[in-house]
């Protein structure tokens, strides 16, 4: 079965420009998380998705993030405009409904912002 | 602010010997608590979750948990090179009225050949 996959690996672009990262949640899974990770604030949850619906978005970091769900397989996070403090590996996760269940995790996307 | 902490290490072990890893939460209504690995470059990827207080067991690798301590460690006996890695602790805080996991920033563990 396949994983989370998400898309691209890598994503090197210039301040100011816009950012779309993409997420395809394994089959079955009704919860869907973005996670940033950087050596300074390690793993933070940005926001998350039950049944495509946002639930938490108090992590996104300002007005230049934005997450969409617009179906159950497919989930992008834009940023626009970006800048080089974006820079860190973007992660998304999925899970099933049971609150004890775990996340798994895509390969993430390290974005350069420079 | 409800947090999850741990050292960070590096915490070096000799091969074959036991590594403990530790963790706190400040959120005392957790219910769930999980431990990640995840080794450079790589996504994090699960090894354990506990729910209940006391001792979960897994081949090489052990989970204990306290709530009333507000305290979850791992043990990997028998540690390996390939155990190299980071591990973070991950806690299901209730938030905004839904659930999600808050990482730890992770404890590097080498073992030493």
């Amino acid at each position: 079965d396949a994983g989370v996959i998400q898309s691209p690996r890598h994503e090197v672009t210039e301040m100011g420009q816009e950012v779309t990262l993409r997420c395809k949640p394994i089959s079955g899974h009704d919860y869907l998380f973005w996670y940033r990770q950087t050596m300074m604030r390690g793993l933070e949850l940005l926001i998350y998705f039950n049944n495509n619906v946002p639930i938490d978005d108090s992590g996104m970091p300002e007005d230049r993030f934005s997450a969409k769900m617009p179906n159950a397989s497919f989930s992008t996070l834009k940023i626009q405009p970006s800048e080089p403090r974006d820079s860190a590996v973007y992660f998304c996760a999925s899970r099933i409904s049971s609150y004890n269940s775990p996340l798994h995790f895509g390969n993430g996307t390290r974005l350069t912002v420079t | 602010q409800k947090e999850v902490e741990q050292n960070s290490g590096p915490l070096s072990v000799p091969e074959g010997a036991i590594a403990s890893l530790n963790c706190t939460y400040s959120d005392r209504g957790s219910q769930s608590f999980f431990w990640y690995r995840q080794y450079s470059g790589k996504s994090p990827e699960l090894i354990m979750f506990i729910y209940s207080n006391g001792d979960k067991e897994d081949g090489r690798f052990t989970a204990q948990l306290n709530k009333a301590s507000q305290y979850v460690s791992l043990l990997i006996r028998d540690s390996q090179p390939s155990d190299s890695a980071t591990y973070l602790c991950a806690v299901n805080m209730w938030r905004g009225g839904a659930d999600g996991l808050t990482f730890g920033k992770g404890t590097h563990l080498i073992i030493q050949p």
